[in-house]
């Protein structure tokens, strides 16, 4: 039961313009979503996270949006640099005394100079 | 500040074999993780820790798999007889206290290949 889904490989995008990466939930429990970049040979890093009682956060260049309705979030970043390439993992957590992360399958995002 | 340390970075082990993983955590997380990745999926947690004891073990196959957390720091993770499918990136990750609500920290992973 892939709770997490995030539907695209992988994504290829030129220096400058905009990746968007989607992810979509069925666990309408979840109230807390973070965005992981990892790099080949490195362990995930955190790179943004959105709380269910909003549906925008930014932070420099990347932008999470969140459709609660939809049971969808969309990672934004803008402009799209070459070191953003990387395999980007949607996560969700429905609190239930502890916070327990759901990983989807990752996006592998490559962004050409 | 350190980060968490995992060792050892790669093991190749042949089936029905045993292998050990360790991890140390960065200093004051109360709350220790190992996911399990396979090639092409995403991390897949095995046992969460809160200190030294076990939060959620729902998805660790007790069969042949086993974690400790001894004194509430540094953690173990045991695989007895290991089979091809657990071929895989292991991950610890630590947290500040598991009842917040925010990110993990992940160490770099050990890669096992079980022939």
């Amino acid at each position: 039961d892939q709770q997490v889904k995030q539907n695209s490989p992988s994504l290829s995008v030129q220096e400058g313009r905009i990746s968007i990466l989607n992810c979509d939930y069925t666990n309408s429990m979840f109230d807390y979503f973070l965005w992981y970049k990892k790099y080949p040979a490195e362990g995930p890093t955190f790179l943004i996270s959105i709380s269910s009682i909003k549906d925008k956060n930014e932070d420099g260049r990347f932008t999470v949006f969140l459709n609660k309705s939809a049971k969808h979030l969309s990672l934004h970043i803008v402009p799209s640099q070459p070191g953003d390439s990387a395999v980007y993992f949607c996560a969700a957590s429905a609190y239930t005394g502890f916070q327990k992360l759901v990983f989807g399958t990752g996006t592998r995002l490559l962004v050409s100079p | 500040e350190a980060g968490v340390a995992q060792s050892p970075r790669y093991k190749i082990i042949e089936k029905r074999q045993s292998v050990a993983f360790w991890c140390n955590p960065i200093s004051g997380h109360a709350t220790l993780y190992w996911y399990q990745q396979i090639l092409g999926q995403g991390p897949k947690l095995l046992i969460q820790f809160q200190n030294n004891g076990v939060v959620d073990d729902s998805q660790l196959p007790k069969d042949r798999f086993s974690a400790e957390r001894l004194k509430g720091v540094d953690s173990t993770l045991k695989i007895q007889p290991a089979k091809l499918e657990d071929s895989a990136v292991y991950l610890c990750a630590s947290s500040l206290d598991q009842g917040a609500l925010g990110e993990l920290f992940f160490g770099e992973g050990s890669r096992l290949t079980v022939l």
